[in-house]
């Protein structure tokens, strides 16, 4: 019965190669969102969807593509990978009325090699 | 722009220690205030929260209270216990969308 639920937990590959993150939540939130956190731990919002709408776009590389079939789900693709893109990704979702908590999965290690 | 600065850590305490993490903010206008918690392996819960002034969040024993006049939302603790160790954020919001925008984060190490 996790809330938010995001796959893989781990996720390795190579430099040049496209890969994608799965995010699914069962609170009926009407927002998602994808979270960067760096090796030191800094948090920065990527995107955010509101009931499949595009709603925040931060300066994200267009390498990055969410993709959100419906308001359940928002999946995060990234192409041509980086060593910079090594991080920990956290999908979150809310329903989106404000100062409502945000509902974190438990976050894809991805490492670029 | 809209920013967070928290404490750097680690901040090393023995149990039931008092626990201070400062956190002040930058901010065009009137934001609300968060702490959340972050245990290791999981993603980010919420700790507590103040939307106005002098408003003061409260939560498992962890205090905050939203100081206009100095622009701060220091987390305290009166004595911690091993099982807090973990990572804390400040963070506020702006502008609706539950808009996030996140300190460094402050690692808590408590020992027996």
């Amino acid at each position: 019965d996790t809330a938010v639920s995001q796959t893989p937990k781990y996720l390795v590959t190579q430099m040049g190669n496209d890969k994608s993150i799965k995010c699914e939540q069962n609170l009926g939130h009407d927002t998602m969102y994808w979270y960067k956190q760096d090796s030191k731990k800094f948090l920065k919002i990527m995107f955010s969807y509101n009931n499949k709408e595009l709603i925040i776009n931060e300066t994200v590389p267009n390498r990055f593509s969410p993709k959100s079939p419906d308001k359940a789900h928002l999946n995060l693709h990234i192409n041509s990978l980086e060593l910079g893109d090594s991080a920990v990704y956290f999908c979150a979702s809310s329903s989106g009325s404000s100062n409502s908590p945000l509902h974190f999965g438990n976050g894809t290690r991805l490492t670029v090699t | 722009g809209n920013s967070v600065t928290q404490m750097e850590g680690p901040v090393t305490l023995s149990e039931e220690a008092f626990l201070t993490i400062n956190c002040t903010y930058t901010a065009t206008g009137y934001p609300s205030l968060f702490w959340y918690v972050q245990y290791p392996g999981e993603g980010l819960q919420l700790l507590l929260k103040a939307t106005k002034a002098d408003d003061k969040g409260s939560n498992k024993g962890f205090e905050a209270t939203y100081r206009k006049e100095t622009t701060s939302f220091h987390l305290e603790k009166g004595s911690v216990q091993v099982s807090d160790s973990a990572v804390y954020f400040c963070a506020l919001e702006m502008g609706g969308y539950n808009k996030l925008i996140f300190g460094a984060g402050t690692r808590l190490a408590v020992h027996p």
